[in-house]
């Protein structure tokens, strides 16, 4: 089974900088996508950003980024510009394109933010 | 706009008891599922249903059971609750396939079992 690593449990930038979110992923699948999804105090789970294994341009969502090494099975999260906002749990997600009843999540990286 | 409505919001429960947790959505997805979230081990995957009438077990199935009757609703069973089901549970849903099938998410149950 896929399994998902972020070896960070707990992060923390200055406001305004930039901090980057590490993930790596075990896998023999060649088509699959992946996602960060934060999740602020109130528990809500919110999409962050979506990357297709096929696809080599990294994806963008305004201050966030990511840097996808398909050959190194990592998937990191840059987000540029910290804001207070930012603070949260963020979770990087694997979700097979063969099967996708097969959704595996990282235990998670506590981001905070300082003022 | 709805999304994925979970309920109830908060519960604590006896040894022993049981309850329902629902789920609904309005967005005509195909894939439900019920996840747990505990501290340190991001969310497991316990059923899930590729539409109605099909369910299937994920990860960490025990204790747990599920049903689907429509598209919209998906609620999750606890027989007889445990203090290992202590946990946050969160229902998801989305389309099947393509790369517009990120998870959405309802807002969670805090579960504790007492």
């Amino acid at each position: 089974a896929q399994t998902v690593t972020q070896s960070q449990p707990e992060m923390s930038v200055q406001e305004a900088e930039t901090v980057t979110l590490s993930c790596t992923y075990d896998t023999s699948e060649s088509d699959y996508y992946l996602f960060w999804y934060k999740q602020p105090p109130s528990r809500q789970m919110i999409l962050v950003i979506r990357q297709e294994a096929y696809k080599q341009q990294n994806a963008t969502e305004n201050r966030f980024s990511v840097n996808f090494q398909k050959a190194a099975k990592s998937f990191s999260l840059k987000i540029s510009d910290s804001q207070l906002g930012d603070a949260a749990m963020y979770f990087c997600a694997y979700r097979s394109a063969e099967d996708n009843n097969d959704m595996r999540f990282g235990a998670g990286t506590r981001l905070t933010v300082k003022p | 706009n709805a999304g994925v409505t979970q309920t109830p919001k908060f519960q604590v429960l006896k040894t022993g008891q049981s309850m329902t947790l629902q789920c609904a959505q309005d967005m005509n997805h195909e894939y439900m599922s019920w996840y747990r979230q505990d501290p340190g081990m991001g969310l497991r995957l316990i059923h899930y249903s590729v539409g109605a009438g099909i369910t299937d077990q994920g990860e960490v199935p025990n204790g747990y059971n599920v049903s689907r009757s429509t598209t919209e609703d998906f609620p999750l069973r606890l027989l007889s609750a445990a203090p290992s089901q202590t946990s946050v549970y969160f229902c998801a849903s989305s389309l099947l396939t393509g790369v517009h099938s990120p998870l959405h998410f309802g807002n969670g149950t805090r579960l504790t079992v007492t």
